[in-house]
């Protein structure tokens, strides 16, 4: 699976969209961008996935650069309940009996 | 539908025993995975169960071992254990071929200690 970089750690103020980047410069034409998110004391929890259109689901957004060197989740109306820390992944689809890979994510913090 | 559910929550062993954590896969899901979660890291990929036959492993030695039983749940076995094994260890449901696995749905969670 292809390397991914995200900040460390990110802000956002409740009611406001909190856009989370990633980077995957390495990303190979059939390798997928999934996101996860581990909330305290829980297991991660998929929250999107996408190839080189953006997609929407209920809980959030994926724009992926069109180069797809880079992509953005964005939660559109931030809660105190979106505090987690948040995981790029890129994956070939059905990905194969070697798990997930996971970085170190980025811990977005919602403000009140 | 149930989700994963892991057993038990918190346990706290001595340096140099055996331990077994358990898990319970979503209805519907054939394949089950573990990862150990350290402190302040992402989880790591442990090995992956389909058919009851460890089908894909991570960089962790033989003393991780792990049985999936006709009913897809699964025990993680850890033998020997060292202190470095304090973690978070997460069981993760899927479906799949084996080759192809979609819709990883994860557990809370075993909190072990090892003192």
């Amino acid at each position: 699976d292809a390397k991914t970089t995200q900040p460390p750690s990110m802000d956002c103020a409740e009611g406001r969209a909190a856009n989370l980047p990633c980077n995957h410069s390495t990303i190979s034409g059939n390798e997928y961008v999934y996101w996860y998110r581990q909330i305290h004391s829980q297991g991660p929890q998929y929250i999107i996935h996408g190839l080189k259109n953006n997609e929407t689901n209920e809980m959030a957004s994926l724009i992926i650069t069109e180069d797809r060197k880079s992509s953005t989740l964005i939660l559109p109306h931030a809660t105190l309940r979106d505090t987690a820390v948040y995981y790029c992944i890129v994956r070939v689809e059905g990905g194969g009996a070697d798990g997930l890979t996971f970085g170190k994510g980025t811990h977005l913090i919602i403000q009140p | 539908e149930t989700g994963v559910t892991q057993s038990p929550t918190h346990l706290i062993k001595t340096r140099g025993q055996q331990v077994t954590l358990r898990c319970s896969s979503q209805s519907g899901h054939n394949t089950v995975s573990w990862y150990q979660q350290a402190l302040g890291q992402g989880p790591q990929f442990i090995f992956q169960y389909y058919r009851e036959e460890e089908n894909g492993r991570g960089n962790f030695p033989p003393r991780f071992s792990g049985l999936q039983f006709p009913n897809y749940s699964s025990e993680l076995n850890v033998n020997a254990l060292e202190l470095d094994d304090s973690a978070l260890y997460l069981c993760a449901s899927s479906t799949g071929t084996g080759v192809h696995i979609y819709g990883y749905t994860f557990g809370s969670g075993t909190r072990l200690t090892v003192v």
